[in-house]
């Protein structure tokens, strides 16, 4: 079975500077899907970022780039001129490629980096 | 578009009594749907997910139980609560296509008392 290690419960980070966020994962699988999401005091998850495995080409979304490293299974997330409304709680996510009879399309999460933003 | 409503939004109930939570799925057709719980300070757990109408798929035996009679409604129930199934529950829906990431709902928070 896949897991999902954030080895980070909390990180602060002073308005408008870097932060990166680790994760790690295990699997024994070559092809898979992986994710962040933010999860703000509202409670919503709302997506972050993807990336595919088989791309080699880390994935950017605006201020939010990944540092996807697939040898060492390593995923980190880094967040640039963080923002107030970056607040939030981060999860990394895990999802395979391969397609059971039932489906593989469960995610498996992290346990979550809270982040905070020093104004 | 696609929108995902769960509720109800916050429920205190007390040990012994029963759970519906509902969920509802607008703009596709045969999603994929989710219960995950979210335990204070934790990460997300999964529950159920379920890929058609009547396939459930449960992950953590419990005294928790999920059904799909429709195909886009997906309900969490229970027939006796324990104060341990006090969290944060949340249903998703994702279109099927592996690369495709989950939508989750608001959450419903869940107080067992």
């Amino acid at each position: 079975a896949q897991t999902v290690t954030q080895s980070q419960p909390e990180m602060s980070v002073q308005e408008a500077e870097t932060v990166t966020l680790s994760c790690t994962y295990d699997t024994s699988e070559s092809d898979y899907y992986l994710f962040w999401y933010k999860q703000p005091p509202s409670r919503q998850m709302i997506l972050v970022i993807r990336q595919e495995a088989y791309k080699q080409q880390n994935a950017t979304e605006n201020r939010f780039s990944v540092n996807f490293q697939k040898a060492a299974k390593s995923f980190s997330l880094k967040i640039s001129d963080s923002q107030l409304g970056d607040a939030a709680m981060y999860f990394c996510a895990y999802r395979s490629a391969w397609i059971s009879n039932f489906g593989n399309e469960k995610l498996t999460f992290g346990t979550g980096t809270r982040l905070t933003i020093i104004p | 578009s696609q929108t995902i409503h769960q509720w109800p939004a916050t429920l205190v109930q007390p040990v012994g009594s029963p759970l519906s939570l509902e969920c509802t799925v607008e703009g596709t057709s045969n999603p994929n749907l989710y219960w995950y719980r979210q335990a204070a300070g934790r990460g997300l757990q999964l529950l159920f997910y379920s890929v058609g109408i009547g396939q459930i798929s449960s992950e953590v035996p419990q005294n928790l139980s999920a059904s799909r009679p429709q195909d886009r409604q997906f309900i969490l129930s229970s027939k006796k609560l324990l104060l341990s199934d006090s969290g944060f529950y949340l249903c998703a829906w994702s279109p099927g296509r592996l690369n495709s990431p989950l939508h989750f709902g608001n959450g419903t928070r869940l107080t067992v008392t």
